[in-house]
């Protein structure tokens, strides 16, 4: 069954750094683009950054371009994601996903970010 | 940037009855849209894929339709479990975007 088990949340102060990780499992990592996805409390899913299978392209939403990156090692079938200059409006459940081309197929626990002075 | 509009954003039913959730994209997505379910406390999962293709373990009662800009997730006669947040998603064009979400809830 696939896996994907994120770790690295926490709280942080206002223009500190954090680094997500996701440990993913029962499946070819190598394969597939992954992909980072966020939940606000008391909004809805937004899309935060996507990697290729190689990690040759990233992509990501206009809000986090220049703060945060992803990044993976095919090696260890880990994906990251690294963030600086955290904001409040950083504050959200972080899903790492598994995304099949079109959609994500399969979602992990989540890792809560809490970003606050 | 494509913008999908779930309506409506609450709908309040009772087990049993049929639950009709729609998802309007600002341009077409050819068939490239997918449905995900979220409970309370829960991580999303994946309903629907390619507009009508359930997902492994999905029940039969959940079905998709539609293609270009308008999307359509059907629940033929809600279960108690069914009361959750459902989300559509295209990943067409980047940005990767989501609807607002609609929020099934019992009525």
């Amino acid at each position: 069954e696939v896996q994907l088990v994120e770790f690295g949340g926490g709280l942080v102060q206002p223009g500190g750094s954090l680094r997500l990780s996701c440990e993913a499992s029962a499946f070819t990592f190598s394969n597939h683009w992954m992909g980072w996805v966020r939940k606000a409390p008391g909004k809805g899913l937004e899309w935060v950054a996507d990697i290729k299978n190689d990690g040759s392209d990233t992509y990501y939403v206009d809000s986090v371009k220049g703060r945060f990156t992803i990044s993976r090692d095919n090696a260890k079938n880990s994906l990251y994601l690294q963030m600086n200059s955290l904001r409040v409006e950083d504050t959200a459940e972080y899903y790492c996903a598994r995304d099949n081309g079109r959609h994500y197929d399969f979602w992990g626990q989540g890792t809560l970010v809490t970003v606050s002075s | 940037e494509i913008v999908l509009t779930q309506s409506p954003a609450t709908l309040s039913l009772s087990p049993g009855e049929r639950a009709t959730l729609s998802c309007r994209a600002s341009q077409s997505v050819s068939s490239y849209i997918a449905w995900h379910q979220q409970k309370p406390g829960q991580p999303p999962r994946l309903l629907i894929y390619a507009a009508s293709s359930r997902a492994t373990g999905i029940p039969a009662r959940f079905s998709g339709s539609g293609s270009g800009t308008d999307f359509t997730l059907t629940i033929s006669s809600l279960e108690p479990e069914d009361f959750a947040v459902y989300y559509c998603q295209q990943r067409y064009n980047w940005p990767i975007t989501f609807g607002q979400g609609t929020r099934l809830e019992i009525k």
